[in-house]
């Protein structure tokens, strides 16, 4: 059974600290994703990473950071936590292609205050 | 770039009664299509998709969704509903990044709730 999972369910930070989400898929999947959801708006793609060490961005990529140090790990960084990054973040991966599946975690539920 | 209008953002309706969740995206040369759907507390899941072929697509769950062209449009639909439906769906077109595979375009989402 595929599975992508995310280090937290819940986190509550502080404006200014320093965030991690980290993600990690048994999948030997090549691309990885983040995305943030918030009502009304869907799914927006932040960054995505089709290999090691490789990175794109997204959508909206303002804010963010990621690492991929390993092909099973893909980790989001907000380097100094805003107010308006409260949401939800969703991480997924998928084979190189077109027309593959992605495969999502369950995600990451973020309050800022 | 691609695009994706859900034109609803939510549909009541009641148990075993038929539903259609309406999606609507910008025309491309081609185009593949995605449906996925969100139950309470989780992440996305894929219902089904349209890659090439039938029209028609067949999903998980019972669902199934149509392709049309010329209207641009990759409604969802089940002919009858029951209450473990009720969740947050999502309709999102492939949009090719060269060289790395796709990303995907989503809708704003439709809740569908469904009462007894």
């Amino acid at each position: 059974d595929v599975k992508v999972t995310q280090s937290s369910r819940y986190l509550v930070k502080r404006t200014g600290e320093k965030v991690f989400l980290e993600c990690v898929q048994d999948m030997d999947h090549e691309n990885m994703f983040w995305y943030r959801q918030d009502p009304g708006l869907g799914l927006r793609l932040i960054y995505f990473s089709y290999d090691v060490k490789m990175k794109e961005k997204g959508d909206i990529p303002e804010g963010y950071s990621v690492s991929r140090e390993k092909k099973e790990r893909f980790s989001l960084i907000l380097e100094s936590a805003s107010t308006n990054q409260t949401s939800m973040y969703l991480c997924a991966s998928s084979l190189v292609g077109t027309i593959e599946t992605q495969y999502f975690g369950p995600g990451t539920r973020l309050l800022v205050l | 770039a691609q695009s994706v209008t859900q034109l609803d953002s939510q549909v009541p309706v009641f148990e075993e009664a038929p539903v259609e969740l309406r999606c609507n995206y910008s025309s491309s040369v081609s185009v593949y299509l995605f449906w996925y759907v969100q139950y309470p507390n989780q992440g996305l899941q894929l219902l089904l998709k349209y890659l090439s072929g039938s029209t028609l697509v067949k999903g998980i769950n019972g669902f199934e969704a149509e392709f049309n062209k010329s209207q641009t449009s990759f409604h969802l639909r089940k002919p009858s509903v029951h209450i473990s439906d009720t969740a947050e769906y999502f309709c999102a077109v492939s949009d090719m990044i060269a060289g790395y595979g796709n990303k995907l375009v989503f809708g704003a989402g439709t809740i569908l709730r469904v009462k007894s």
